[in-house]
């Protein structure tokens, strides 16, 4: 099975600045990597599929990137409420999995 | 609007059983794969378990291989989850989760979740 690691584990940067999450798969798996946003208390939002399309609503200073086995969520500008924890996640085959996942705070 | 609202969950002793439901609307239920994943407290997003749109094929964690069971009924709308020999650390909260297709996808929409607590 593909294993799926995330770095950094948490990280903490002022409003405004750019903020890069690092995604990397045990194996090549393509672009089906989705990224994750799950506010405290609250319930996981999708983000980003296929590595890099934006899911409607999300707001733009969210960004994918990446294709075989790394991948990036970049944030261009942090705002207070960008204040999570962020997985990513495979989705070409079972078994589905997650990332440990990046607790984003604000400085 | 596409809604997913779980229910079943509760406090149940080692080695007991419980089922979960997942009433979903707003969506042609029939055409879509649905996932269970879920989350111990404080820790991170763990899949469990996937159906295909049609039901004939089913996927599991290995953590929950041959105890929990995934089913869905179209005629109802509703997902299930049937929890067997549950342990200590099936303690989580159990999303349900909509798929972007019938079969492979990611998951776009999520329900609120609904808390399973093992404990004697």
């Amino acid at each position: 099975d593909i294993q799926m690691t995330q770095s950094p584990s948490s990280l903490s940067a002022s409003v405004g600045d750019r903020v890069t999450i690092t995604c990397r798969a045990s194996q090549g798996m393509s672009d089906y990597l989705a990224w994750y946003q799950q506010k405290p208390g609250k319930v996981p939002k999708l983000l980003i599929y296929a590595a890099s399309t934006l899911q409607s609503g999300v707001p733009s200073r969210f960004s994918g990137s990446g294709s075989g086995t790394d991948f990036t969520l970049t944030i261009s500008s942090l705002q207070p409420e960008d204040v999570a924890t962020y997985y990513c996640q495979k989705y070409n085959s079972a078994p589905f999995t997650f990332g440990p996942g990046t607790k984003v705070d604000i400085k | 609007q596409v809604q997913l609202v779980e229910s079943g969950g509760g406090v149940v002793q080692p080695g007991g059983s419980l089922r979960l439901s997942c009433a979903a609307s707003g969506f042609t239920f029939s055409s879509y794969g649905m996932h269970w994943v879920r989350q111990a407290p404080g820790k991170g997003l763990e899949w469990v378990a996937f159906i295909r749109y049609d039901g004939n094929n089913k996927y599991y964690a290995d953590s929950v291989k041959g105890r929990f069971t995934i089913s869905r009924d179209t005629s109802k709308n509703t997902l299930y989850l049937q929890m067997n020999s549950l342990r200590d650390e099936d303690t989580a909260v159990y999303y349900c989760a909509k798929g972007s297709s019938g079969t492979w996808g990611y998951f776009d929409y999520w329900g609120q979740g609904t808390l399973v607590t093992v404990s004697s």
